[in-house]
């Protein structure tokens, strides 16, 4: 049972241009959710978080959304970068703002074209 | 530089040998995780310490064991290892209300 999925196995952007990452969450008890980032042969870095208690965080060029009623959260990045080229995990926690235990999606490779 | 260290990076075994992945972090974090990674599946969480001297089952325990053996150092065991087993396995810590922080993982090949 996925709990946490992303649908899209990769993405291919332009640099200069948006990408946007989607995510879908089907538990309800979820409150927390974040994003993170993957280069090959390196562990995962964190990249931005939002509580269910918002609907958008931002920082600099990465913007997540969370629309609560559809179970539904997406990244932005604008404008995207070369440098941006990654795997990106999306990942869900319940328990207020406790980070422990996290269920991740199957993450999405994002390729940013010059 | 602070951070995760896994130890070793790489290691292949033969199927029914034992084997410990180590894992030590430097930034007086209280919680710790191991994560494993299969293609198509993200990361799932098999074992973690909420503080020392605690051990909880995560999504996937069956056929690992885990020692918290200090503050620092979280490791994982496989007692008997099985070509199911092979996967990139990632551990974690947390401190207080922040995000988790990742090792580099440990590649496992099991034959």
């Amino acid at each position: 049972d996925q709990q946490v999925k992303q649908n899209s196995p990769s993405l291919s952007v332009q640099e200069g241009r948006i990408s946007i990452l989607n995510c879908d969450y089907t538990n309800s008890m979820f409150d927390y959710f974040l994003w993170y980032k993957k280069y090959p042969a390196e562990g995962p870095t964190f990249l931005i978080s939002i509580s269910s208690i918002k609907d958008k965080n931002e920082d600099g060029r990465f913007t997540v959304f969370l629309n609560k009623s559809a179970k539904h959260l997406s990244l932005h990045i604008v404008p995207s970068q070369p440098g941006d080229s990654a795997v990106y995990f999306c990942a869900a926690t319940a328990g207020g703002t406790s980070y422990g235990k996290l269920t991740f999606g199957q993450g999405t490779i994002l390729t940013v074209h010059p | 530089n602070a951070g995760v260290t896994q130890t070793p990076k790489f290691q292949v075994l033969k199927t029914g040998q034992s084997m410990t992945l180590q894992c030590a972090q430097d930034m007086n974090h209280n919680s710790m995780y191991w994560y494993r990674q299969d293609p198509g599946m993200g990361l799932r969480l098999i074992y973690y310490s909420a503080s020392e001297g605690t051990t909880d089952k995560g999504e996937v325990p069956n056929g690992y064991n885990v020692s918290r053996l200090n503050k620092r150092e979280f490791s994982l065991r496989l007692e008997s290892a099985a070509p199911s087993q092979t996967s990139v396995y990632f551990c974690a810590s947390q401190g207080g209300n922040q995000p988790q922080h990742f090792g580099d993982g440990t590649r496992l090949s099991i034959l």
